[in-house]
């Protein structure tokens, strides 16, 4: 069975610190792979996509990155942390459009 | 282009009441239609989907949810709250490589 796992469950960073947060996806091959943030009270905002391997589609202009180094793996980055970052994010996997997404557990960020 | 709307961004309900939250989409192509509900700080969970077939769908936790292509709806409903169904609830429906999302259903569930 599939399985996404996300680390870690929560993080506090200061401001202008960088960040990185791992996303992995076992038992599935070539998902689509996707980073959502949720800010207080609000609803999810989609950052960043990924259909392959080093493609990625962004939807938000930001100081956020991501990057897909392996089929499995996707990952958020930032070099330099805002207060406006704080939020919790979420990463989501899909195989066909009909299948909908599987989220992992969610990273809570709080930029201090 | 698809897009979701969810009616009501807070909705309380006594215990033991009917739980009714309301999604209208829209989509160019024949949807395929979410709900996911998420707890505190945890990830969401697929509750059904629609893709094909029956158009009243039975998820988990004693949900359904009705495709109702003539109103482009697709309302969730519960028959009788129970206290563990606070939560926030979203509907989406789904695009060529990603799902649109509603802003989401707070369920308040008053003992």
């Amino acid at each position: 069975s599939q399985t996404i796992h996300q680390w870690p469950a929560t993080l506090v960073q200061p401001v202008g610190s960088p960040l990185s947060l791992e996303c992995t996806v076992e038992g599935t091959s070539n998902p689509n792979l996707y980073w959502y943030r949720q800010a207080a009270g609000r609803g999810l905002q989609l950052l960043f996509y990924s259909v392959g391997i080093g493609q990625i589609s962004s939807e938000v202009p930001q100081n956020l990155s991501a990057s897909r180094p392996q089929d499995r793996q996707f990952i958020l980055s930032s070099k330099k942390l805002l207060l406006s970052d704080s939020g919790f994010y979420l990463c989501a996997w899909s195989g066909t459009p009909q299948g909908g997404y599987t989220f992992g557990s969610g990273t809570r960020l709080t930029v201090v | 282009a698809q897009s979701v709307t969810q009616l009501g961004s807070h909705v309380s309900v006594s215990e033991g009441a009917l739980v009714l939250l309301r999604c209208n989409y829209s989509s160019s192509v024949p949807p395929y239609l979410f709900w996911y509900v998420q707890y505190p700080n945890q990830g969401l969970q697929l509750l059904l989907k629609y893709t094909t077939g029956a158009t009243l769908v039975k998820g988990i936790n004693g949900f359904e949810a009705e495709f109702k292509k003539s109103e482009t709806s697709f309302h969730l409903t519960k028959p009788s709250a129970h206290m563990s169904d606070a939560a926030e609830y979203f509907c989406a429906v789904s695009g060529a490589n990603n799902l649109f999302f509603g802003t989401g259903t707070r369920l308040t569930v008053i003992p």
